[in-house]
């Protein structure tokens, strides 16, 4: 156990529809990142925050945005969706020393 | 362009044989590497990071060495088991706190 959660587990919706995404980091943990992996792309990052603070963006479509709160729980939210956003979505937390820990993901499927 | 590879096909060996895996980069100058495994449907663990000054590193049966002017990582398990059957990736370290993760290889140790 990594000590970071995700919620939901799974989730099953239709296209055009809006998701939101739920993250606690580990205790302490400042930073979050939120991570796609499908089966053709591998493991992609999609953006992180530093202590409420965007601070680094990856390959994130602007149907896709993320934010996290005082209390360091993030949240990515998922709009329009497509039959092409199905995927593992993972968030993982980090300390000062660039350890990433990951989240047991959520699985999106997109119908 | 930039680019991360490993080698795309499962890589298949004996217990106790001692397995590499590869990791090599294009186009990136990472101030670290991280190596992480994955079982399926789960998020990433964290095993090992080196950093850009660091030849070799080593955490028990675990060895991954980093050549900058290479551009390559080898990974390597000694002793394998077959529970250390699992996709490892590699993920460089650029930017502020940013990995660019590797697709992974996958590693089947047979008794």
């Amino acid at each position: 156990d990594s000590g970071v959660t995700q919620t939901p587990k799974h989730l099953i919706t239709a296209t055009g529809q809006r998701v939101t995404l739920r993250c606690s980091p580990r205790s302490g943990d400042l930073s979050v990142y939120w991570y796609q992996q499908s089966l053709d792309q591998g493991l992609q990052f999609l953006i992180q925050y530093y202590n409420g603070e965007e601070r680094a963006k990856g390959n994130i479509l602007e149907r896709f945005s993320a934010q996290q709160f005082p209390d360091l729980h993030s949240e990515l939210n998922l709009s329009s969706l497509e039959l092409g956003d199905s995927a593992l979505y993972f968030c993982a937390s980090s300390p000062y020393d660039r350890t990433q820990y990951f989240g047991p993901g959520t699985r999106l499927t997109v119908l | 362009s930039q680019k991360i590879e490993q080698n795309s096909e499962a890589l298949n060996i004996q217990e106790g044989k001692t397995a590499t895996l590869t990791c090599n980069y294009t186009n990136y100058s990472p101030a670290y590497l991280q190596w992480y495994r994955q079982d399926p449907g789960r998020g990433p663990v964290f095993l090992l990071l080196i950093r850009e000054n660091e030849k070799e590193k080593r955490k028990e049966r675990l060895k991954v060495t980093f050549d900058t002017t290479l551009k390559q990582s080898l990974f390597h398990i000694t002793a394998s088991q077959p529970a250390d059957s699992a996709t490892y990736l590699c993920a460089l370290g650029v930017g502020t706190d940013k990995l660019i993760f590797g697709t992974g290889t996958r590693l089947q140790v047979f008794p």
